[in-house]
This record gives structure tokens, sequence and C-alpha cells, in this order.
């Protein structure tokens, strides 16, 4: 059993299309992720949300939209899909462990290439 | 100077030999500290909470000094498996939102050669 699911697994799809990406977790943490990881492999945060409220939004054009319908789901819409989207962008959730902090699951990944 | 900045690397070491990574973190707020692995084309997974005490598992051991902001980890007797890339990861309380916010390196790679 998969603890966090995303899908699709990979994403190919033309500029300026609309497309989304969706994200399960089965462990009951009440905080989830979405991540991008560019081609220099570094992992940038773009939201968290926690039980269905969103509480960070970082800096990310607003053609990115997530929506949490439940607190085991977060989803990612992305319109007007650009070139420089492409990256592979990962889901995760976490949970707070006292005297260990904020450890993360995170989904296999969400590889989307722009053409 | 950078949130959260390592060395990316690569280190590229023998079988059996003993390498260590250094993070350092500019949030003087930080509050926990991890070390992540990710392998090529996977997601990263937790290798291990770093604690001010030290911890250790295995072959893996990790420090954190505080006064300095920085944290390490040492592996010894290094094997093919290990190869893979280092996430120094620093969660940090967000001011006035009550939530905190895990921030990312950009990763050590390592490759262990046979």
């Amino acid at each position: 059993d998969t603890a966090v699911s995303q899908t699709p697994k990979y994403l190919v799809t033309q500029m300026g299309n609309d497309k989304s990406i969706k994200c399960e977790q089965n462990l009951g943490h009440d905080t989830m992720y979405w991540y991008k990881q560019d081609s220099k492999k570094f992992l940038k945060i773009m939201f968290s949300y926690n039980n269905k409220e969103l509480i960070i939004n970082e800096t990310v054009p607003n053609r990115f939209s997530p929506k949490s319908p439940d607190k085991a789901h977060l989803n990612l819409h992305i319109n007007s899909l650009e070139l420089g989207d492409s990256a592979v962008y990962f889901c995760a959730s976490s949970l707070w462990r006292p005297g260990h902090g904020n450890i993360q699951y995170f989904g296999a990944g969400t590889r989307l290439s722009v053409l | 100077r950078k949130e959260v900045e390592q060395d990316p690397g690569p280190f590229n070491v023998p079988e059996g030999a003993t390498v260590a990574f250094n993070c350092t973190y500019s949030n003087s707020a930080s509050q926990s500290f991890f070390w992540y692995r990710q392998d090529c084309r996977k997601e990263p997974k937790l290798l291990m909470s770093v604690y001010s005490s030290g911890n250790e598992d295995g072959r893996f051991t990790a420090q954190l000094n505080r006064a300095s902001q920085y944290i390490s980890l040492l592996i010894r007797d290094s094997k093919l498996s290990d190869s893979a890339t280092y996430l120094c990861v620093v969660n940090a309380i967000i001011s006035g939102a009550g939530s905190y916010q895990l921030t990312f390196g950009k990763g050590t790679k390592l490759s262990v050669i046979p």
C-alpha cells in the first residue's frame, strides 16, 4: 500500500494546455505539500495545506492552483503550461512528532515535460 | 547567505571509505533538522533526524552545532548502495502563521566506487 500516491507518474503535453496532478495520502496526516524539483535538482516548496487550509503559498505563478477537497487529497492544477514548467513535481504529507519535528513523506513524483 | 547551503559534490569515494558532509543554515530560529536521501529519479526519503546531542544509526552519524549553525553527516564503511544525493533539511516555524516550513538544501551527490 503506497502511503503517498500521485498520478500521473509521467505527463507530456504541449505549451498552453491545462493539466492536473492528483495526490492522495493514507497516512492520516494533517498537512500536505507540493514541491517542484527542477533540472538542477533543487527541491522548492510551492504550497502547503493543513486540514484543507492553505498555509504556505510561495512565489508561484497564479497559473498554479492547488485544491484540497479533504485532508487526504491535494491536487495541483496548472493552466497555460509553459516550457519552464517542465520539472518533477512531488507531493508530500507530514507528521509532527514531538522531539523529532516535521517528518515528510514524499510521493514518487510526476515528471512533467512541456513541449 | 542562502538559507540552507551544501557542497554539491560530487564526492567520489572508494568502498569502505569514510565520508562526511556538512550543511550550514541561516535561520537561527530553526528548530529541527534532518538528512534525507534521494536516489536518481526517485523521491526523497528520510535518512535520519539530527539532534543537538548527536545521533547514530548504524554506519551513519549526524551532528548538530547550533552555535555555528551547521549540521553534519558522517558515513563510515561506505557501500555501493550509499550512492545517492544527500539533502540537508531544516525546519523552522513560520512567524505569525502558526505552522512550520521545511527548507531543503540542494543536496550533495555521493558516488561510492568499487
